[in-house]
């Protein structure tokens, strides 16, 4: 079965303040490995899509790269708008296109 | 170009009561999903459309969970009868079809409320 996890579960950040989320994965045959933004009250929202190792996509103060077991999204200097909860998902190439989703990461960036 | 849409935006029922949720898509994509998060848990895929055709079920918990999609536009998600257990978000979101970018776009999500 593919899983999904995500660390640390919860992040609180002063502004400028670079770090790092985790996404651990299992799965057989990757497709894809996503990356979504999510705000309260709203529907997640895409941010970047990484198909194999070593690929790299970065958008504003974000960076998401990929291994063959973990993703990472670096956050360059962040600012109080980066405040969400980041998830993270995967597709299996045997699953079809259901996304396999972590349990997210809560950033806090406070001013 | 408009985004995926979802009505209602929150439902209250009582348990052994009947509720609908709807889905527009975004325009042109033929893929449909249906997701689901309920309190405290990640969220978990429910089913997949392609067009009008059933492609992917294994996530439907129980045959009280009944959906469709029509003329391969919009999808509706029927619950009928509603148990506690089904209170929750549940997402909405598509993709384009025939294509290798595989990206999936959410709507806002549906909160239902099961007393």
């Amino acid at each position: 079965e593919d899983q999904v996890t995500q660390s640390p579960e919860a992040l609180r950040l002063q502004e400028g303040e670079s770090s790092s989320l985790n996404c651990s994965y299992t799965v057989s045959g990757l497709r894809g490995l996503f990356w979504y933004r999510q705000d309260p009250g709203k529907g997640p929202e895409f941010l970047f899509t990484l198909y194999s190792a070593g690929e790299e996509k970065e958008k504003e103060r974000l960076k998401a790269t990929l291994t063959k077991k973990e993703s990472f999204l670096h956050i360059t200097a962040p600012k109080p708008e980066d405040s969400a909860t980041y998830l993270c998902a995967v597709q299996a190439g045997a699953a079809g296109n259901k996304l396999t989703f972590g349990g997210g990461t809560r950033v806090l960036v406070k001013p | 170009e408009a985004g995926v849409t979802q009505f209602p935006s929150h439902s209250v029922i009582e348990k052994g009561q009947t509720v609908t949720l709807r889905c527009d898509p975004i325009s042109g994509h033929d893929n449909l999903y249906w997701y689901r998060r309920v309190m405290g848990k990640e969220i978990k895929f429910l089913l997949h459309f392609v067009k009008e055709s059933k492609q992917d079920e294994s996530g439907m918990p129980n045959n009280r969970f009944l959906a469709e999609r029509t003329g391969g536009t919009y999808s509706t998600l029927k619950v009928q009868p509603a148990e506690l257990e089904d209170s929750g978000v549940y997402f909405c979101a598509s993709s384009p079809g025939l294509t290798n970018r595989y990206e999936q776009y959410f709507g806002p999500g549906t909160r239902l409320t099961v007393t």
